[in-house]
């Protein structure tokens, strides 16, 4: 699986956007784009994945480059419960893949009250 | 369903005991899967199930670990003898053949004095 390259940590304000950036410049073709995220103590929370096309969904959106090298991670409006870490895993997914990620080291976002 | 569960959520043992950790999956998932969280290395997948045969091992430290998993809703993970740098977080996590989400237990929290 591709390696992917995050920010240590980031700050947000409560109530704004946060931003999530994540290089993953070997992705190959058939690399989809993970996002999971896991708050402290707990495991780790599917938060949304894409190949080539932006997605949203009920927690975030994720906007995935033309060149599919980098990708952000959207949450739109960040409140005090989303202080996590963020994984951005690349990983090939479909069937008799093993589904198993790779968790790299993460973006820890903190929301500033 | 009650998600991944985990059991002990805390275990505190002795340097050369055995340790057994214990994880029942979601029913009707077909992979399980076995990591390890600590400080310096991040999430660290040890070994995976499907249709509870071991798919990939590789993860695993050393031989002192072995996992099995003798039916569909259940595996475990031994420790023999456990030293203290096997202290970690150890995460279950399990999800379908035709799904690109894993879900993660809460973890057991193991200490080896």
């Amino acid at each position: 699986d591709a390696k992917t390259t995050q920010p240590p940590s980031m700050d947000c304000a409560e109530g704004r956007a946060a931003n999530l950036p994540c290089n993953h410049s070997t992705i190959s073709g058939n690399e989809y784009v993970y996002w999971y995220r896991q708050i402290h103590s707990q495991g780790p929370q599917y938060i949304i994945h894409g190949l080539k096309n932006n997605e949203t969904n009920e927690m975030a959106s994720l906007i995935i480059t033309e060149d599919r090298k980098s990708s952000t991670l959207i949450l739109p409006h960040a409140t005090l419960r989303d202080t996590a870490v963020y994984y951005c895993i690349v990983r090939v997914a479909g069937r008799n893949t093993g589904n198993q990620f790779y968790f790299g080291t993460g973006t820890s976002l903190t929301v500033i009250p | 369903d009650a998600g991944v569960i985990q059991s002990p959520r805390h275990e505190v043992t002795e340097m050369g005991q055995e340790v057994t950790l214990r994880c029942k999956p979601i029913s009707g998932h077909d992979y399980l899967f076995w990591y390890r969280q600590t400080m310096m290395r991040g999430l660290e997948l040890l070994i995976y199930f499907n249709n509870n045969v071991p798919i990939d091992d590789s993860g695993m430290p050393e031989d002192r670990f072995s996992a099995k998993m003798p039916n569909a809703s259940f595996s475990t993970l031994k420790i023999q003898p456990s030293e203290p740098r096997d202290s970690a977080v150890y995460f279950c996590a399990s999800s379908r053949l035709d799904s690109t989400e894993a879900f993660f237990g809460q973890g057991t929290r193991l200490t080896v004095v």
